[in-house]
């Protein structure tokens, strides 16, 4: 089975602009978690969508948001952008109960 | 909510020696412990998990061992090789929940 891909791979934006990221599961996987990941902070999880519906989520403000559609392809949407939101964010995909395998993520910049 | 706190933070150990990273939970509901590896530059790699109603999961040279009542779980890897250097995630979860609670990762050297 091929593997959980995230598009794109780099992406640099300047403050205050928005940004989506896409994440597609391995076939058959219709969990879609997201995390984000710094140095300082470490992997933290965002949200997680099962079905289409959100059914976790995180400590991030609401300028984070995501989606999920019928085909289990996920986005992640980030609003007004700050210098923070630097960051690698993973997508992890499952069948819906517990094991998460990850995607090479998108090296997010802002400038 | 939960919290994973990992040690030791960078680990340095002669190739063919013993490599051991310890991880303590607070949330007693939690009863699902990956470990992932992350190589520099690389997504985060499912080395081995466990579930709480098990102690002790083998897989060739890694074992990762889970103590229920005091709350905490190791990965140990033996004879470690070169290639093990990385980052070593370890993490906790609630059955059902997709929500991972990361450690702050080990730094792994293994040294020829």
């Amino acid at each position: 089975k091929a593997g959980v891909t995230q598009t794109p791979r780099y992406l640099i934006k300047t403050r205050g602009q928005q940004v989506t990221l896409s994440c597609s599961p391995i076939s058959g996987h219709r969990s879609v978690s997201w995390y984000q990941q710094t140095p300082g902070q470490g992997l933290q999880f965002l949200f997680e969508y099962f079905s289409e519906t959100q059914r976790n989520k995180g400590n991030f403000p609401g300028r984070f948001s995501g989606r999920q559609f019928s085909n289990s392809r996920s986005e992640m949407n980030v609003s007004t952008l700050e210098l923070g939101d630097s960051a690698l964010y993973l997508c992890a995909s499952s069948t819906g109960w517990e094991t998460q395998y990850f995607g090479p993520g998108t090296r997010l910049l802002v400038l | 909510g939960e919290n994973v706190e990992q040690h030791p933070s960078t680990l340095s150990v002669q190739e063919g020696d013993s490599a051991v990273i310890k991880c303590t939970y607070s949330d007693s509901a939690s009863n699902y412990f990956p470990w992932y590896k992350q190589e520099l530059g690389k997504r985060p790699q499912l080395i081995i998990d466990i579930r709480s109603n098990v102690g002790e999961k083998k897989d060739q040279r890694i074992a990762v061992t889970l103590n229920k009542t005091a709350k905490h779980f190791s990965l140990h890897i033996t004879e470690t090789q070169p290639e093990d250097s990385a980052v070593y995630f370890c993490a906790a979860s609630q059955g059902g929940s997709e929500k991972l609670v990361f450690g702050k990762g080990t730094k792994l050297t293994v040294n020829p």
